[in-house]
Order: structure tokens, then sequence, then C-alpha cells
């Protein structure tokens, strides 16, 4: 079975731009997750989706979103860029959710300029 | 806020030797407790995981031990070998549909030849 796929793998953009980075997770797999891995504060959980709706939100500002399209491949849009942004993204596919086993994707390292 | 607190934050051990690494989880209402071991440019990967209603669990050399009362949870691997070097996170989750995954801020474990 093909494990979970994030796309770029790295990505440099400007302060004020949006990125979009994208998931496909592993098949079968209804429920993607994102993550921020960043040296100063660890891994943290952006958010749910699970069926194309999102199921639960960590907390992050309203300039990270997310959705899920029909064949549960998943995108995260971050807007109007900070220097604080810059870090490893990760997503993570579940058969149930986030309260199951977590299968992690090698993660998009964004660097925000 | 629900916390995880995780306990060494660097761990060096000789080949052959047990290693052991301590989580600490604030939120009594978890019920869900994977570890992950993240190797450097990959994603974390799950190694063991153990639910509320289980006191131990154990895979080859890798054993998790938990104790609801005192609200913790321990990785235990023995006879350690160089390709147990990475970095470890605990995490908690309450197990069930709404709600976010806490992960702890990681362990370095490094096995010396």
């Amino acid at each position: 079975k093909a494990g979970v796929t994030q796309t770029p793998r790295y990505l440099i953009k400007t302060r004020g731009q949006q990125v979009t980075l994208s998931c496909s997770p592993i098949s079968g797999h209804r429920s993607v997750s994102w993550y921020q891995q960043t040296p100063g504060q660890g891994l943290q959980f952006l958010f749910e989706y699970f069926s194309e709706t999102q199921r639960n939100k960590g907390n992050f500002p309203g300039r990270f979103s997310g959705r899920q399209f029909s064949n549960s491949r998943s995108e995260m849009n971050v807007s109007t860029l900070e220097l604080g942004d810059s870090a490893l993204y990760l997503c993570a596919s579940s058969l149930t959710g986030i309260n199951s086993p977590l299968h992690f994707g090698n993660g998009t390292r964004l660097t925000v300029t | 806020g629900e916390n995880v607190e995780q306990h060494p934050s660097t761990l060096s051990v000789q080949e052959g030797d047990s290693a052991v690494i301590k989580c600490t989880y604030s939120d009594s209402a978890s019920n869900y407790f994977p570890w992950y071991k993240q190797e450097l440019g990959k994603g974390p990967q799950l190694i063991i995981d153990i639910r509320s209603n289980v006191g131990e669990k154990k895979d080859q050399r890798i054993a998790v031990t938990l104790n609801k009362t005192a609200k913790h949870f321990s990785l235990h691997i023995t006879e350690t070998q160089p390709e147990d070097s990475a970095v470890y996170f605990c995490a908690a989750s309450r197990g069930t549909s709404y709600d976010k995954v806490i992960f702890g801020p990681g362990t370095s474990l490094s096995v010396i030849p």
C-alpha cells in the first residue's frame, strides 16, 4: 500500500504571500489531519478532516485553513504568510480519526523570507 | 489547557542497554496514548500505542506502560541498537471523534555503538 504523500517537499515564499500544500492519504483512510512542527513549539495539531468535513481544529489563527475532497485528498492553505510560519508541515491519515494510529507523510518544509 | 510533558529531552545510551522515556498528561479524559519515532528528514512513525483500559503492552523490544491514576505513561526500549537513534514523541488524545491530539516535546535518543 502506498504511504501518505505530501507535495511539494520544499517551498520558499515571501512574507505576505499565500501557499497551498497538498496531501494524499493512504487508500481507504477517510481522516486527514495536519500538523505544524517547529524546533520551538514542537508538533502542534492544526485541524482534522473526515469525509470532507472539518471535525476538529487546533489553536491556530484563521489564516490557516484546509479542505478535503471526495477522494480524501486534502489541501492546507496559509494566507498572508508571516516569518513565524516557517516550519515543517506534516499531514497524517488514519482509518477513523486522530484517536487512532496516524500515518504521517514526510512533510513539506516551508520557508518564509 | 491540555498539556503533555516528556522527559528526558535527550538520552544517550550504550548499544545493548535499555532506554526509558516518560510522559505525563494533564487531561484526565485522555484514553489513547501513542508513541512515534521520527528519523531525520522523515515524518513520525507509530511504534506502539496503548489505550486506557490496558496497563501494559509489549511488541518485541518495545513496551509501553500506563498509570492512569498518576496520569503518566512510559516507553521502554530494551537491547537498544544504533538504528533506534531518533526523536521519540509521546501523545495523548481523548479517544472521541471530536477532539485533538497533544504531543510531548520529544526525546532525542542516541544509541552509541
